[in-house]
């Protein structure tokens, strides 16, 4: 199946500090990548959709200042948390998109990254 | 508003007996449904689909789920569970009337498989 890598897997920074998250198609071009994230014994909660070379589509709720998302090439999404704070701490995943029809083809996932703000 | 719904957070089943996980849907039009699995600190991996055809879906593993229209479901199954099987299982759908590109997933359902 599609391979998609996070990096890193895990990070631990200070509050105020900024934090960039990679989200990489390894063996496919992704026009659309999704951003995730997880709580703790929680569902996944959808955070943005990023689409190469337009800008991200944020979910309600969701601060655009403070995640924000690049989408530069068919393989690589970034994910930019600012000023870090405790609250953000969280296990941030990364999806892709495989092929161009949007309802049946399959999203393929990253590993995650642990994100510990201190 | 599409939505899905895993009814048990926890299913304990001991090795080698069959194991069953539910899943109910609720979409405006046909769904398209996703059964995933994470592991600790892992992101989820891909488990079956199903778009249309068969209503019996099999998929990685050993995983099979069966679509059934008339009680919106799509239980996930195994024959025979193994202690590996131990993992967190998503339930996912897209409703193809909603003129986006998300997938909605259920809470989760944890699995343990008692050696």
């Amino acid at each position: 199946g599609a391979v998609v890598s996070q990096h890193p897997s895990r990070v631990i920074c200070k509050s105020g500090t900024s934090v960039k998250i990679e989200c990489r198609s390894l063996d496919f071009q992704a026009t659309t990548m999704f951003w995730y994230r997880q709580f703790p014994k929680k569902s996944l909660m959808l955070m943005a959709t990023s689409n190469e070379g337009s800008k991200a589509t944020y979910e309600q709720g969701v601060e655009k200042d403070k995640f924000l998302i690049n989408h530069a090439s068919l393989t690589l999404s970034t994910l930019t948390v600012t000023s870090a704070h405790p609250e953000d701490s969280s296990f941030y995943i990364c999806s892709a998109r495989v092929g161009l029809a949007v309802f049946t083809d399959t999203q393929y996932f990253g590993p995650g990254t642990r994100l510990t703000v201190l | 508003a599409q939505s899905v719904a895993q009814p048990e957070d926890q299913v304990n089943v001991a090795e080698g007996n069959p194991l069953t996980v539910k899943c109910t849907y609720s979409v405006s039009g046909n769904p398209y449904l996703f059964w995933y699995v994470q592991y600790p600190n892992r992101g989820l991996q891909f488990l079956l689909k199903y778009i249309t055809g068969d209503n019996l879906v099999k998929g990685s593993y050993g995983f099979e789920a069966e679509f059934n229209k008339s009680q919106t479901s799509f239980h996930l199954k195994k024959p025979s569970a193994l202690v590996s099987d131990s993992a967190l299982y998503f339930c996912a759908v897209r409703d193809p009337m909603n003129r986006d590109d998300k997938i909605i997933f259920g809470k989760g359902t944890r699995l343990h498989i008692l050696p």
